[in-house]
């Protein structure tokens, strides 16, 4: 059973339009992470959540791009205006402590296509 | 800072040969080091994983990885390689936050 649910699992939407991703650790782990993937590259962390309090969000363009995770269990990823440069793949991941260490446990994903 | 870096954006194989994708990373304190594998249009599914101990791990999939401290490596091998290895595979290091590699993508020649 997956760990992290994640919708929608593409979107397409054009320059300047405002976009959301939502993302549920099925588990209700409390670490949550959204990572930006650009085509050929590997993940890049945007935003840490630990319960509903934001970790780490020293790489999220704030300008545009917003996170939150107000109950402490599913989180909303938002974008707006979108640009050419977002599109990429959205990916949410939780924490899971197996084998004496935490893991990071991904999602499927979110591929964005800005027109 | 830590850093991740996967020399080879692509290696081809033939399917029944041995495999070894290499990755070596900057890290401040001893690393926990990981190695996910992602199918097209997929997310990260986790291979395998060092933090202590045993220096050589094994993983999913028939897959083992070495972690060579001198060397700064974490090299992920395996055996014999099934066409359905074929996928991004991404060393990434860290405990929080975790820093990836630019992938190598592996190809299976049948």
């Amino acid at each position: 059973e997956a760990e992290v649910a994640q919708s929608p699992r593409y979107k397409i939407t054009e320059k300047s339009q405002a976009v959301a991703f939502w993302c549920d650790p099925i588990s209700g782990h409390a670490t949550l992470y959204w990572y930006r993937q650009i085509l050929g590259q590997g993940p890049e962390l945007l935003v840490q959540f630990q319960d509903e309090s934001v970790v780490d969000d020293s790489q999220l363009p704030k300008d545009r791009f917003s996170a939150e995770r107000l109950k402490g269990v599913d989180s909303t990823l938002k974008i707006q205006p979108a640009e050419l440069g977002d599109s990429a793949m959205y990916l949410c991941a939780t924490t899971i402590f197996a084998g004496d260490t935490d893991t990071q446990y991904f999602g499927p994903g979110t591929r964005l296509t800005v027109l | 800072a830590q850093s991740v870096t996967q020399p080879d954006i692509h290696i081809t194989v033939s399917e029944g040969a041995s495999l070894e994708l290499r990755c070596n990373y900057s890290y401040g304190a001893t690393p926990y080091l990981f190695w996910y594998v992602q199918s097209p249009g997929q997310g990260l599914q986790l291979l395998l994983k060092y933090f202590s101990g045993d220096t050589l791990v094994q993983g999913i999939k028939g897959f083992e990885a070495e972690f060579k401290r001198s060397q700064s490596s974490f090299n992920l091998r395996k055996p014999s390689v099934h066409w359905s290895d074929a996928a991004e595979y991404f060393c990434a290091v860290g405990r929080n936050k975790l820093v990836f590699g630019a992938g190598t993508i592996l190809r299976v020649k049948s």
